[in-house]
C-alpha cells in the first residue's frame, strides 16, 4: 500500500485535554506534512516538518519526527471543540509526490 | 500564500458520460500536478501525477484511460473522468507545489471537485 500508517484510527477526548496522533511511514523522505480535513471540505495545511528537523510548533500545535524510527507524532494541546475533525500526515518524497496516511478522527467532546 | 483553485466544485452527472475537472494554478506556475481520488471517510489516494508537456504518470491500479489527464500550460491541468459510473462518485483534489511562494517545497491544495454519478 502507498499509505502510511496512522494510529489511532479514532480519538474522543474531552474538550480541554491533549490529543496525541501518530504516523509512521517506510521510505525516506523531504518532509512529512500534517492537514486537518472537516467532513466533506478540503484540506487545511496545519505544519509541515523537514527530515532533518526533530521537532516543530505552530500555536497549541507540536509535531515530532523522529526519522531513525520513521515516525511523527502530531499533538495538539488544550483541545476545543473546533477541533474536531480528521487529521492526515502525508509524506513527501524525493520525487515531490505526497502521499497520505489513512488519518485519524478526533473528536472533542463538550 | 500560493493558491490553487478547481472547477467545477461539484457536478452530478448521468452514467456513462464524460466530466472535465479543471485545477489551476492562480498566481505561480506549476510544472507538475497531482491529482487525488478520496472516497467517503477514506484517506487521499494519488491518482496521477500531471507534467506540463508530457504525459502523465499513473500510480498503479489507476486506469490511464479511463482518468485523462491534460496538462495543457504552465497553470492548468485538467482531469477527465471518461463513461463515468457510479463507483467514480468521489471527492477528487489537486495539488500543486510551488518554489517560489514556498521555501519549504510545501504544496498547496485546491478545495477539491465531488463528483456524484447517478
Amino acid at each position: 500500500s502507498q499509505q502510511g500508517e496512522e494510529d489511532p484510527q479514532a480519538l474522543s477526548i474531552q474538550e480541554g485535554e491533549n490529543a496525541t496522533m501518530n504516523c509512521s511511514y517506510k521510505t525516506s523522505i523531504n518532509n512529512l506534512q500534517w492537514y486537518r480535513q472537516n467532513s466533506g471540505r478540503g484540506l487545511v495545511h496545519l505544519i509541515l516538518i523537514r527530515s532533518n528537523e526533530r521537532e516543530k510548533h505552530s500555536g497549541r500545535l507540536r509535531v515530532t519526527l523522529d526519522t531513525s524510527k520513521k515516525s511523527s507524532s502530531l499533538l495538539i494541546t488544550a483541545s476545543r471543540a473546533a477541533d474536531t475533525a480528521s487529521y492526515f500526515c502525508a509524506r513527501e518524497g524525493r520525487d515531490d509526490k505526497i502521499i497520505f496516511g489513512k488519518g485519524t478522527r478526533l473528536h472533542i467532546l463538550p | 500564500g500560493a493558491v490553487v483553485s478547481q472547477h467545477p466544485s461539484r457536478v452530478i452527472c448521468k452514467s456513462g458520460t464524460s466530466v472535465k475537472i479543471e485545477c489551476r494554478s492562480l498566481d505561480f506556475q506549476a510544472t507538475t500536478m497531482f491529482w487525488y481520488r478520496q472516497f467517503p471517510k477514506q484517506s487521499l489516494m494519488l491518482m496521477a501525477t500531471s507534467n506540463e508537456g508530457s504525459k502523465a504518470t499513473y500510480e498503479q491500479g489507476v486506469e490511464k484511460d479511463k482518468f485523462l489527464i491534460n496538462h495543457a500550460s504552465l497553470t492548468l491541468s485538467t482531469l477527465t473522468v471518461t463513461s463515468a459510473h457510479p463507483e467514480d462518485s468521489s471527492f477528487y483534489i489537486c495539488s500543486a507545489p510551488d518554489r517560489k511562494f514556498s521555501t519549504n517545497n510545501e504544496q498547496f491544495f485546491g478545495p477539491g471537485t465531488r463528483l456524484t454519478v447517478l
